[in-house]
């Protein structure tokens, strides 16, 4: 099956540092990526849709000066959190869209980033 | 607009009984409906999908969940719960166009006693 990679899987930074995460597709080109958040014991919730060589489409109250994504290639896209703050903590996972298919994303491993 | 709602946030089971997590959707074209299942600090796994084809559809792990489209369910079912079926589970729906994100309903923790 597709494989989508995260990396880092944690990450401890402190308030006011920028973090970046990547999502990659290991074996599939993805022209759409999505990035998610999850909050403990809550649901998933879509901060953006990304698109390769375009410029990310955000969600309704999702800062898109907060949230850079950058999706450069058909197999990595980038999410990067600027100056975080503790509230940023959260679970954040990506997905990626196989071409041709029924609208199946498949799932990163997800990166859990703690803001101190 | 389409919506998920999973009925129950917290279901509890015996080994070896039947497992029903019920999902309801909303979406005002064909939707494509999904059940994924996460366990702890980990990302997503893909149970099963409905695309429109049989509609009963059958998963890994001995899931199933059959789409009723009158009333607007794709409840996920499996005959005999396992310890390792514990876990978070999500419905999630999108329409049928290509490129739509996917819509998740709350979750529904399984646990599984012996």
């Amino acid at each position: 099956g597709a494989v989508v990679s995260q990396h880092p899987s944690w990450v401890i930074c402190k308030s006011g540092t920028s973090v970046k995460i990547e999502c990659r597709s290991l074996d599939f080109q993805a022209t759409t990526m999505f990035w998610y958040r999850q909050f403990p014991k809550q649901s998933l919730m879509l901060m953006a849709t990304s698109n390769e060589g375009s410029k990310a489409t955000y969600e309704q109250g999702v800062e898109k000066d907060k949230f850079l994504i950058n999706h450069a290639s058909l197999t990595l896209s980038t999410l990067t959190v600027t100056s975080a703050h503790p509230e940023d903590s959260s679970f954040y996972i990506c997905s990626a869209r196989i071409i041709s298919s029924y609208n199946e994303q498949f799932f990163g491993p997800g990166t859990r980033l703690t803001v101190l | 607009a389409q919506s998920v709602t999973q009925l129950g946030s917290h279901v509890s089971v015996s080994e070896g009984a039947l497992v029903l997590l019920r999902c309801n959707y909303s979406s005002s074209v064909p939707p494509y409906l999904f059940w994924y299942v996460q366990y702890p600090n980990q990302g997503l796994q893909l149970l099963l999908k409905y695309t429109s084809a049989a509609t009963l559809v059958k998963g890994i792990n001995g899931f199933e969940a059959e789409f009723k489209k009158s009333e607007t369910s794709f409840h996920l079912t499996k005959p005999s719960a396992h310890m390792s079926d514990a876990a978070e589970y999500f419905c999630a729906v999108s329409d049928s166009q290509a490129g739509t994100a996917l819509i998740f309903g709350k979750g529904t923790t399984l646990s599984v006693s012996s």
